[in-house]
């Protein structure tokens, strides 16, 4: 399996509801990013979470890190019909020489009006 | 209007044939990316280039070229020799990591179709 897996790979919910994403990676990383992508787009940049750092918010957003178990999550909360989208984590990878992100499969997001 | 671009957004190529996908950022960013994205999927690293006149390959290089002339321009050429090049291409650009941060800022991306 590659770095960084999203968990679920789909996700369908009800507006107002909350949507937990997780992801898991398997090396040393300098920090974490999550990403938004609607259908046929670029990707935005949500939030990143240092390795450092355990929980960051942002808005509605909040994000956990544990490097002991090697995952995060992204939390949306009191979510929207807009927030439908992709969502992908990004890691950068301490130590590779390697100065790119790597980008998990993505976990589509679908909130029912 | 600072950003990136991508042009064109849709790009039909016959079988054979060698076509140039553009990128250019006027963010003042040194650092650029390609990615490929295939339905469904998660996006895999072609090319990256951390300043002009310097590049370096990425996961899935075969098949692809880059240049890199000028900091705001880092054009794509998808060869003859990428064997499935239908996908969704998107390029990004990000200022060096300082410490340890690095967003990326990316393009609406180009959809290339071979026939």
């Amino acid at each position: 399996s590659q770095q960084g897996e999203e968990d679920p790979q789909a996700l369908s919910i009800q507006e107002g509801e909350n949507a937990t994403m997780n992801c898991s990676y398997k090396t040393s990383i300098n920090n974490l990013q999550w990403y938004r992508q609607n259908s046929g787009r670029g990707l935005v940049h949500l939030i990143l979470i240092r390795s450092n750092e355990r929980e960051k918010h942002s808005g509605r957003l909040r994000v956990t890190l544990d490097t002991s178990k090697k995952s995060s999550s992204l939390l949306i909360t009191a979510s929207r019909a807009a927030d439908t989208a992709s969502y992908f984590c990004a890691t950068d990878v301490l130590g590779t020489g390697r100065r790119a992100l790597t980008f998990g499969s993505g976990t589509r997001l679908q909130v029912q009006p | 209007d600072g950003g990136i671009t991508q042009s064109p957004k849709y790009l039909f190529r016959k079988e054979g044939q060698n076509v140039t996908l553009s990128c250019e950022q006027n963010l003042n960013h040194d650092a650029m990316y390609w990615y490929r994205q295939d339905p469904g999927q998660g996006l895999r690293l072609i090319y990256y280039s951390q300043i002009v006149n310097d590049f370096q390959k990425g996961d899935i290089a075969e098949g692809y070229s880059v240049s890199r002339e000028k900091k705001e321009s880092f054009p794509l050429t998808v060869t003859s020799a990428q064997k499935n090049p239908t996908a969704f291409y998107l390029c990004a650009s990000s200022t060096p990591p300082r410490g340890s941060y690095n967003e990326q800022f990316f393009g609406p991306g180009t959809r290339l179709t071979v026939l």
